[in-house]
């Protein structure tokens, strides 16, 4: 089974920052990656999908790019609404996978 | 929109049977999922239905023990839990597929909360 790796589990950053986390996979996965993005309480919201398209409705300062085993996901300049825990997800046809989770919090 | 029910205090070894309720779009042209996620910790794909039904597939964790199931004529689709233990203990959401998304998940429900405990 493919494994997803995330790092870092936590991040400290504060508002106006460029944060990226990376999304590692065991085998190749081609282009099959996801994010997302999830609040305390609340269901996951799509924000990236087939590593770098951004999804209807997501500012423009969340984005995606990877290939292979390696994936990023970056926001250019970190706004309070995005203190959040965010996701990698990957698709293999007949089973999704989830990777551990990175939560961005105040510094 | 996506509307899950049925989450409930169950004992170990119970079963139980969530559903979710959608709207919205166009239910049966869409493959469905389950993915849940315990207390603290991160999400897990649990299962997921093709449009018409005739497909599903599961985590290794509930496979023999969830069935996944739907009901296009009411756009509603149900998981059936048994034998459930502690670890099955989580927050259940449903999912809808996007194709042109690369097969993620656009659309979540609120989810509905499994306890299993004595």
């Amino acid at each position: 089974d493919i494994q997803l790796t995330q790092s870092p589990s936590t991040l400290s950053a504060s508002v106006g920052d460029r944060v990226t986390i990376t999304c590692r996979a065991s085998q190749s996965i081609s282009s099959w990656v996801a994010w997302y993005q999830q609040k305390p309480g609340k269901a996951p919201k799509l924000l990236i999908y087939k590593a770098s398209s951004l999804e209807s409705g997501v500012p423009l300062r969340f984005s995606g790019s990877g290939s292979a085993t390696g994936f990023t996901l970056t926001i250019s300049s970190l706004q309070p609404d995005d203190f959040a825990t965010y996701y990698c997800q990957h698709y293999n046809f007949s089973s999704w996978t989830f990777g551990q989770g990175t939560k961005v919090e105040f510094k | 929109q996506l509307l899950e029910s049925g989450g409930d205090l169950v004992q170990p070894g119970g079963s139980l049977r969530l559903s979710c309720a959608a709207s919205g779009f166009t239910f049966s042209s869409y493959a469905m999922t389950w993915v849940r996620q315990a207390p603290g910790k991160g999400l897990e794909w649990v299962s997921v239905i093709s449009g018409g039904g005739g497909t599903t597939f599961y985590a290794d964790s509930v496979r023999g023990r969830f069935t996944i199931s739907r009901d296009n004529s009411k756009n509603t689709l149900s998981l059936q839990m048994s034998s459930l233990t502690a670890e099955d203990t989580a927050l259940y959401y449903c999912a809808k597929v996007s194709y042109s998304s690369g097969w993620s998940n656009d659309c979540w429900g609120q989810g509905t909360l499994v306890t299993v405990s004595s």
